[in-house]
């Protein structure tokens, strides 16, 4: 089956560093992945959607500016946390489609960031 | 390889009657379980969790259901309504909090 990876699944970092997370499509391309937040225990939080080629689409509410995503190709989108602070701690998932606009994703195993 | 699966991507029931959404998993130490529901266009919103102590829980109409020696469980819907028609993802995890593992989703039509 289709699998998407995340790199690294935990770091730990100082506050004010910023913190790169990557996320792959392994066997399938995807034009479109999604970034979440999880929330302990339960909510999961769409943040944006990554374009291939094109800027990705933010949620309300999330800082364009503080979480950066780059689609650079087919397979790999990347969330890049800058100046994180502990209260950015939290899980980051990505999930990616087979089909543009299908509704089967395929969720990454999650990044744990820990900001010191 | 897939941790969770969800062998159906699709279902459709009629409105008013139950609709069962399956899940099942190969890991035998993952103890919390969570099913989402997601609209298009929308991220998936938590909807139910059921964990490993027990073997049902319930929420107004959803109720999830766990069966341990089986690595299943699933998701009864009663009655359905047609706001109901969303794709629902499952969910698991081992340390209640930690890495979570989804299932591809089913995608349930109520026709009404």
């Amino acid at each position: 089956g289709a699998v998407v990876s995340q790199h690294p699944s935990w770091v730990i970092c100082k506050s004010g560093t910023s913190v790169k997370i990557e996320c792959r499509s392994l066997d399938f391309q995807a034009t479109t992945m999604f970034w979440y937040r999880q929330f302990p225990k339960q909510s999961l939080m769409l943040m944006a959607t990554s374009n291939e080629g094109s800027k990705a689409t933010y949620e309300q509410g999330v800082e364009k500016d503080k979480f950066l995503i780059n689609h650079a190709s087919l397979t790999l989108s990347t969330l890049t946390v800058t100046s994180a602070h502990p209260e950015d701690s939290s899980f980051y998932i990505c999930s990616a489609g087979r089909v543009q606009g299908g509704e089967t994703q395929y969720f990454g195993p999650g990044t744990r960031l820990l900001v010191l | 390889d897939q941790q969770v699966k969800q062998n159906s991507p699709s279902l459709s029931v009629q409105e008013g009657r139950i609709s069962i959404l399956n899940c099942d998993y190969t890991n035998s130490m993952f103890d919390y379980f969570l099913w989402y529901k997601k609209y298009p266009a929308e991220g998936p919103t938590f909807l139910i969790s059921i964990s490993s102590i027990k073997d049902k829980n319930e929420d107004g109409r959803f109720t999830v259901f766990l069966n341990k020696s089986a690595k299943h469980l699933s998701l009864h819907i009663v009655p359905s309504q047609p706001g109901d028609s969303a794709v629902y993802f499952c969910a698991a995890s081992q340390n209640t909090g930690n890495q979570f593992y989804f299932g591809t989703g089913t995608s349930l039509t109520v026709i009404p």
